[in-house]
């Protein structure tokens, strides 16, 4: 039982440089969702997905796209990096009403822009 | 500005000792869950409340949800070091808005 899959585990980059962070889940959830983790900030919201297809911005997506082609995969794409994307980057999702029923989380991407 | 606050932010305490850990806010929720995280993971869910005023257990783990769904607490009864973690609150605002508070990390001394 995978759960939630996150890839890289690490990742360091450039400023300017772009990348993929990937996130797979085998639970069949419809809603999946990208956080991002600072020390005293706690998770804030990136995107989200209700659904393939459907995608709507969190509380902080400025730098950040998503796509949703398969209920499965949910990346999140950095365009061009700069150092105030360096955080801990978690994926979550959950069934239908997932804000009751509670979010799967993987386990991070840890990302450093220099 | 934070919509949930957590306190104490750091929390140290002995092998044995009750801790009670709060989670505050002034916007109403129609549900308020509360996670565990230990280092490297991705938080892990321990409950959910709904209900004003509802108290839940799980095991030595007590909580509670305030009568306005403005707040929570969560009470550990003779805390044990596998209870070392971050502890994280977290408001839902809908289906599918989860607000999380700033988390407290508490250390458990054996």
């Amino acid at each position: 039982n995978a759960g939630v899959t996150q890839t890289p585990k690490f990742q360091v980059l450039k400023t300017g440089q772009s990348m993929t962070l990937q996130c797979a889940q085998d639970m069949n959830h419809e809603y999946m969702s990208w956080y991002r983790q600072d020390p005293g900030m706690g998770l804030r919201l990136i995107h989200y997905s209700v659904g393939a297809g459907i995608t709507d911005q969190g509380e902080v997506p400025n730098g950040y796209n998503v796509s949703r082609s398969t209920t499965e995969d949910f990346p999140l794409r950095l365009l061009s990096a700069a150092p105030s994307q360096t955080s801990v980057y978690f994926c979550a999702s959950s069934p239908p009403q997932g804000s009751y029923y509670g979010y799967t989380f993987g386990s991070g991407t840890r990302l450093t822009v220099v | 500005t934070q919509l949930l606050e957590q306190s104490p932010q750091f929390l140290s305490i002995q092998e044995g000792e009750n801790l009670t850990v709060y989670c505050n806010s002034s916007s109403v929720f129609s549900s308020l869950q509360w996670y565990r995280q230990e280092p490297g993971e991705g938080p892990v869910l321990l409950v959910t409340v709904v209900t004003g005023g509802e108290v839940k257990k799980l095991k030595r783990l007590t909580f509670q949800f305030g009568d306005a769904r403005k707040d929570s607490s969560l009470h550990i009864t003779a805390a044990q070091p596998g209870d070392t973690g971050l502890y994280l609150c977290a408001g839902a605002r809908g289906a599918n808005n989860l607000f999380f508070g700033t988390g407290t990390r508490l250390t458990v001394i054996p």
